[in-house]
Formats: structure tokens, sequence, C-alpha cells
């Protein structure tokens, strides 16, 4: 079946260390996002991608690093300069960059947590 | 930037009883507006969206949304919900041509 994969489920993190977050999918979209979601916020965009090594800076982007060396990867590196990364992360992707055809489809989510 | 504002963060409603949940947009030339659904610790899955053409928007799991242009306005309905209606329905509206700018969320309460 084709999906988005999300892993891990669970992260737990110290202080001031980087985490990368894996976000996979099968389905040859072109374009891929990364959402945070805080409870009570909805979600808010940190990078998107539209094709492979390109990315832009979404609402909520310092702190965090991504990279697309790879049509069916996007992986999210939260760093220890986000000053609050306690939350829920969502990545998405969509065959049609910048078209409102171009439904997202929505992994699972990681949930990271800072002791 | 387009954006959206569900007016309502909580619903209670009883089993088999008619919901509504509400969203307004920001008014703009065009507007391409969506309904998502969040189960707990899960992503999100599209209900509904409108693009063009018939204002009444037919999804998935029963419900339905009406885009109002003079209100500016996109609610979400269904007639006879169920216990398994329960979750966190997001409005979104297509920002910049780009990503989705979504609304904080509504969470919907299906009790017996």
């Amino acid at each position: 079946d084709g999906g988005i994969t999300q892993s891990p489920k669970y992260l737990f993190r110290k202080e001031g260390q980087n985490v990368t977050l894996s976000c996979e999918q099968n389905l040859n979209h072109d374009a891929m996002y990364w959402y945070r979601q805080d409870p009570g916020q909805g979600l808010r965009l940190i990078y998107y991608s539209q094709i492979v090594n390109d990315f832009q800076k979404g609402d909520i982007a310092e702190g965090y690093s991504v990279s697309r060396e790879k049509k069916e990867s996007f992986p999210l590196t939260v760093t220890s300069a986000q000053k609050n990364p306690t939350a829920f992360y969502l990545c998405a992707s969509s065959i049609l960059p910048g078209s409102p055809l171009g439904e997202q489809f929505f992994g699972p989510g990681t949930r990271l947590t800072v002791l | 930037a387009q954006s959206v504002t569900q007016l309502d963060s909580q619903v209670p409603v009883f089993e088999e009883a008619p919901v509504e949940l509400r969203c307004n947009y920001s008014s703009s030339v065009s507007v391409y507006l969506f309904w998502y659904v969040q189960y707990p610790n899960q992503g999100l899955q599209l209900l509904l969206k409108y693009l063009s053409g018939s204002t009444l928007v037919k999804g998935i799991n029963g419900f339905e949304a009406e885009f109002n242009k003079s209100q500016t306005s996109f609610h979400l309905r269904k007639p006879s919900v169920h216990i398994s209606d329960t979750a966190e329905y997001f409005c979104a509206v297509i920002d910049s041509g780009y990503a989705l700018n979504f609304g904080k969320g509504t969470s919907l309460l299906v009790t017996p």
C-alpha cells in the first residue's frame, strides 16, 4: 500500500541534543511538508519542499533544518536551538506542489518530548 | 496570507444528534478550502474539499460542507453523529499556493 511513514512514533530527547525525525513516502509525490502541532494551536508549517534538492522555510523554521536528497525522503532535524521542541510533528506530501488539486496526505506523526 | 478561523474549540453532542462545526475564511478572489479529521495520536485524513463548482460538498463518513461566499464560511455538518466521530476537526485553506494554513481545530466529543 502507498503511503507516508514516520519514525519513530515516540521520541525522547535530552536538552541540548539534536534529533532527526524520519519521513518517507512511496506515493511518488513531488512536494513534501513538515508541520508542528501543539494543543489548541492547530498545525503550523515548519518547512516544505517542492522538488528534490530544494526547500523553503515555513512560518516557524527557526531551530529546525531539513534536507531533500531523494524524492521519497524528507527528514527533519530538531536542533538544540529550538527553544521549545516538545510537540507532535506531522509530515505530509502532495503530488502537485502549489496546486489545490494536490491533496496533502499525512503521515501518522512523531511525538517528541524533551526531558 | 489567507487564513481560517474555527469558531468553536470544543463541541459536545449526543450520539445520533446533528452537528455543525463552524469555519470562516479570510476573503479572497479565489479560495480552496478543506476539512481534515484527526483521531487521537494519528495523522490527518481528508474529509472533503471545495475547489470550485457546487457549493455543497459531500465527503467521507457522511459529512458535508457548504461554501458560502457572502458569509465567507465553510461549515461542516453531519445529520447524525456516531461515537466513532469523536475526533479533532481542522479547517484549512491553501496559503500562497503551496502549503495549507490550518485553523486551531475543533474537538468533537460524541457521548451516548
